[in-house]
């Protein structure tokens, strides 16, 4: 059973910064792109970054660009979120999913929220 | 980017009941869509991927069809444990987008 854990979400001021991580288990993390989605409370979901298998490929969405940036640790079956800059409209449930080869999410984490508030 | 469009938004319906929700795109996608359930509190599940293929461990009474630009999710007959919201997503390009979800309520 794919095991994926989320943390590090917590409350920030608008323009702080937080790092957050994905730890997997049970399955072969080196081999799998791995993407962040993010729930805005009550509404809808928003897939916000990619990165490939091999951490060379990222793509982000627009309103993340220049803010954000994905990276891993297949040493230590890690994926994280740096986010800087925070804004009030990022404030949501961030979870982690395992990309399929159909490019749909078989396994995600738990989530964890990221409130931006002053 | 592409955008999905659900309808209805809102569902209310009984137990035993067939069911279909529709997920519309703004251009084609072939088949790369996929269908999740998500359950207060949960992270979502993938029921379906590649618009008709079954996830493995999903009961065969939710089914996919469709292909470019229109697509479908049935379930055949409605149990008690269906009762949530449910996102289309496309998977063919990026930035990878989602339908606004339709909430199924028990009537």
């Amino acid at each position: 059973q794919v095991q994926l854990v989320d943390s590090g979400g917590g409350v920030v001021q608008p323009g702080g910064s937080l790092r957050l991580s994905c730890a997997a288990s049970t399955f072969a993390f080196s081999t799998y792109g791995m993407h962040w989605v993010r729930q805005t409370p009550g509404k809808g979901l928003e897939w916000v970054a990619f990165i490939r298998y091999d951490g060379n490929i990222k793509y982000y969405t627009d309103s993340v660009k220049g803010r954000f940036t994905i990276s891993r640790d297949n040493s230590k079956n890690t994926l994280y979120l740096q986010m800087n800059n925070l804004r009030v409209e990022d404030t949501a449930v961030y979870y982690c999913a395992k990309d399929h080869y159909s490019g749909s999410y078989d396994s995600w984490g738990q989530g964890t929220l990221v409130t931006v508030s002053s | 980017d592409i955008q999905l469009t659900q309808s209805p938004s809102f569902l209310s319906a009984s137990v035993g009941d067939r069911i279909t929700i529709t997920c519309r795109a703004s251009q084609g996608i072939s088949s790369d869509l996929a269908w999740y359930q998500q359950k207060p509190g949960k992270a979502p599940e993938v029921l379906i991927y590649d618009a008709s293929t079954l996830q493995s461990g999903v009961p065969s009474r939710f089914s996919g069809s469709g292909s470019g630009t229109e697509f479908t999710l049935t379930i055949s007959s409605l149990q008690p444990e269906d009762f949530a919201t449910y996102y289309c997503q496309q998977c063919t390009n990026y930035p990878r987008t989602f339908g606004q979800g339709t909430r199924l309520e028990i009537k």
